[in-house]
């Protein structure tokens, strides 16, 4: 009964190649994201959408297409992979208030390795 | 523009020391703010809030006072444990569910 789970964990892929990870939420949220954590352990926030509508896109090159079938998923695929993209990538949920500041849960992470 | 600063890490203490790691902010208006801990391997979650000044969240023993005369958001344990080695991030809200993060302090408590 995990609360937002993402597949795969671990993902090991050459330069060049195209792959996709996805997210799932059982909590019931309108709006899920994805972080980038890079080696520092630095996060970034990457996209949101609410309803499966986009509401955040930050400056991401657009190798990045991330994909909203229903409000309780949201799947990145990643064309053409650099080096540069080896990364934790984090989904995470919220439930959106007016009164903003809510909290967000997070998947386990998809430790993505390019070679 | 708004940010957040926190104390570089990594931060090595000893099983019963006392923590503290330091984060100040700055945002228009007076915002909630968040500290999130991921523990190795694992994915963030939340550890404790304050959504107005002068609040004080806790959780676990931890706690942090929202202070808006010095735009702080301190996190403190009394006395941690081999368990409580992690990475702590301070979080502040922009709208639309957008957080900041600082940029993480790694706690290791040696036995």
């Amino acid at each position: 009964d995990t609360a937002v789970s993402q597949t795969p964990k671990y993902l090991v892929t050459q330069m060049g190649n195209d792959k996709s990870i996805k997210c799932e939420q059982n909590l019931g949220h309108d709006t899920m994201y994805w972080y980038k954590q890079d080696s520092k352990k630095f996060l970034k926030i990457m996209f949101s959408y609410n309803n499966k509508e986009l509401i955040i896109n930050e400056t991401v090159p657009n190798r990045f297409s991330p994909k909203s079938p229903d409000k309780a998923h949201l799947n990145l695929h990643i064309n053409s992979l650099e080096l540069g993209d080896s990364a934790v990538y984090f989904c995470a949920s919220s439930q959106r208030s007016n009164r903003g500041g809510e909290t967000q849960y997070f998947g386990p992470g998809t430790r993505l390795l390019v070679l | 523009g708004d940010s957040v600063t926190q104390m570089e890490g990594p931060v090595t203490l000893s099983e019963e020391a006392f923590l503290t790691i330091n984060c100040t902010y700055t945002a228009t208006g007076y915002p909630s703010l968040f500290w999130y801990v991921q523990y190795p391997g694992e994915g963030l979650q939340l550890l404790l809030k304050a959504t107005k000044a002068d609040d004080k969240g806790s959780n676990k023993g931890f706690e942090a006072t929202y202070r808006k005369e010095t735009t702080s958001f301190h996190l403190e344990k009394g006395s941690v444990q081999v368990s409580d080695s992690a990475v702590y991030f301070c979080a502040l809200p922009l709208g639309g569910g957008k957080l900041i993060f600082g940029q993480g302090t790694e706690l290791s408590v040696k036995p």
